[in-house]
């Protein structure tokens, strides 16, 4: 069965820095591309960042282009999330989900329970 | 980037009853590559469609997509009680991937 479990979520405040991890099981990991989602309170879903299956190809949304860092190990079936110089409107639930394929195209077919991050003084 | 506009954006109806919900593109959504998915609340997002018109492994042949270039449409034939939710739409054929504002499926 496919589990994904986020970690490291909590409270931070503006301009602080938070790093998110994602362990999965369950499935080939190095032949999954990977993503980040979040969803504010009350929004819908936005994409935030994703990385190849091999992790030789990022892509970043414009929102944080520059200040988050999208990695993975494939030796430990772990995703991660570094994020930096955070804002209050970085406050959301991320999602970490998996994609069909070790390419960046494809759905998320599968989805993290969640992690709160909340950037407030 | 493509904006994807769903409509109605609350629907209400009865068990048993058929959702028609909607989702257009500001530019054609390339080889189809739009997915559907129910959010129920406090959980996480749950893909049903992909490409379209494939339904994910585990999900109810009540629930079906069609469409193509920029109109596209989910269709759940007969409503039970735990389709009650909120679905998006997304494309992922370019970059960056978008999703739809969502439409809320509540019981009348």
């Amino acid at each position: 069965e496919v589990q994904l479990s986020e970690s490291g979520g909590g409270l931070v405040q503006p301009g602080g820095s938070l790093r998110l991890s994602c362990a999965a099981s369950g499935f080939t990991f190095a032949s999954c591309a990977m993503s980040w989602v979040r969803q504010a309170p009350g929004k819908g879903p936005e994409w935030v960042s994703d990385i190849s299956g091999r992790g030789d190809n990022t892509r970043y949304a414009d929102s944080v282009k520059g200040r988050f860092t999208i990695s993975r190990d494939n030796s430990k079936n772990t995703l991660h999330l570094q994020m930096s110089s955070l804002r209050v409107e970085d406050t959301a639930v991320y999602y970490c989900t998996k994609r069909p394929l070790p390419g960046l195209i494809g759905a998320d077919d599968r989805w993290g329970q969640g992690a709160l991050v909340t950037v407030s003084s | 980037e493509i904006v994807l506009t769903q409509s109605p954006g609350t629907l209400s109806l009865s068990p048993g009853e058929r959702a028609t919900l909607s989702c257009r593109a500001s530019q054609s959504v390339r080889t189809n590559y739009l997915a559907w998915y129910q959010q129920k609340r406090g959980q996480a997002p749950r893909l049903l469609i992909y490409g379209a018109s494939g339904r994910t492994t585990g999900i109810p042949d009540r629930f079906s997509g069609s469409g193509s270039g920029t109109d596209f449409t989910l269709t759940i034939t007969r409503l039970e009680p735990e389709d009650f939710a909120v679905y998006y739409c997304q494309q992922y054929a370019d970059s960056p991937p978008t999703f739809g504002q969502g439409t809320k499926v509540e019981m009348k």
